[in-house]
């Protein structure tokens, strides 16, 4: 079983959706991330957090350390959000990073 | 300021080939790494480096061998290219001057490498 889970794997929906991607991990966090990575391939950190909430623009990260879960929103989806969404976890017992697979996400016009 | 440059962009080996992938930062960051990215996988670590003149192992070093003479480069080498090294290859660097989040601050990615090896 892998440490860090996304789902769903792949998301498809319309433009202007409220979109929701979800991240669990089974092991003690100092923090999680999230982060974008473009068609192009160009990856871009999103969001470091390790407790409550936090946004910027649409983007909404959450997180629930007593379940080890966190959720990723976009709210009044764009086409230009279109990209793979990846969590990674940062192990407190030995600071490393922890990968999940990534969510691909597409958004229709 | 150009972050983090990866060169080159694509790559075609053929088995038993080498090659060396550079990356280049003008953040002053003291933490890099080299990652690999396969279908289907999260990323995985390959080398990664505390400050100028240390490296150490990640998660799959096997194969490939770094450098990190200045402190804004960090070499990844392939002595003798195997198909099983086809991948995109990122480079990734960040800071460790939040004293409170020494860990925790953000990485700043390359643009990737997308090595084929035949």
């Amino acid at each position: 079983k892998n440490e860090v889970e996304q789902s769903p794997q792949n998301l498809t929906a319309q433009e202007g959706e409220f979109i929701t991607i979800n991240c669990s991990y089974s092991v003690g966090i100092s923090a999680l991330h999230w982060l974008q990575q473009h068609p192009g391939g160009g990856i871009v950190s999103l969001f470091m957090l390790s407790s409550g909430k936090k946004k910027h623009g649409r983007l909404i990260a959450t997180i629930n350390i007593q379940e080890k879960h966190s959720s990723l929103h976009i709210t009044a989806s764009h086409p230009r959000d279109s990209a793979v969404y990846i969590c990674a976890v940062r192990e407190d017992s030995n600071y490393q990073l922890i990968w999940g697979a990534g969510t691909k996400l597409i958004i229709k016009p | 300021n150009a972050g983090v440059t990866q060169t080159p962009k694509f790559r075609v080996l053929k088995t038993g080939q080498s090659m060396t992938l550079l990356c280049a930062q003008d953040m002053n960051h003291e933490y890099m790494y080299w990652y690999r990215q396969d279908p289907g996988m999260g990323l995985r670590l390959i080398h990664y480096s505390v400050g100028e003149g240390t490296t150490a192992k990640g998660e799959v070093p096997d194969g490939y061998n770094v450098s990190r003479l200045k402190k804004q480069n960090f070499l990844l080498g392939l002595e003798s290219a195997a198909p099983s090294q086809t991948s995109v290859y990122f480079c990734a660097s960040r800071t460790d001057s939040y004293q409170s989040l020494k860990y925790n601050s953000p990485l700043h990615f390359g643009n990737g490498t997308r090595l084929t090896v035949t």
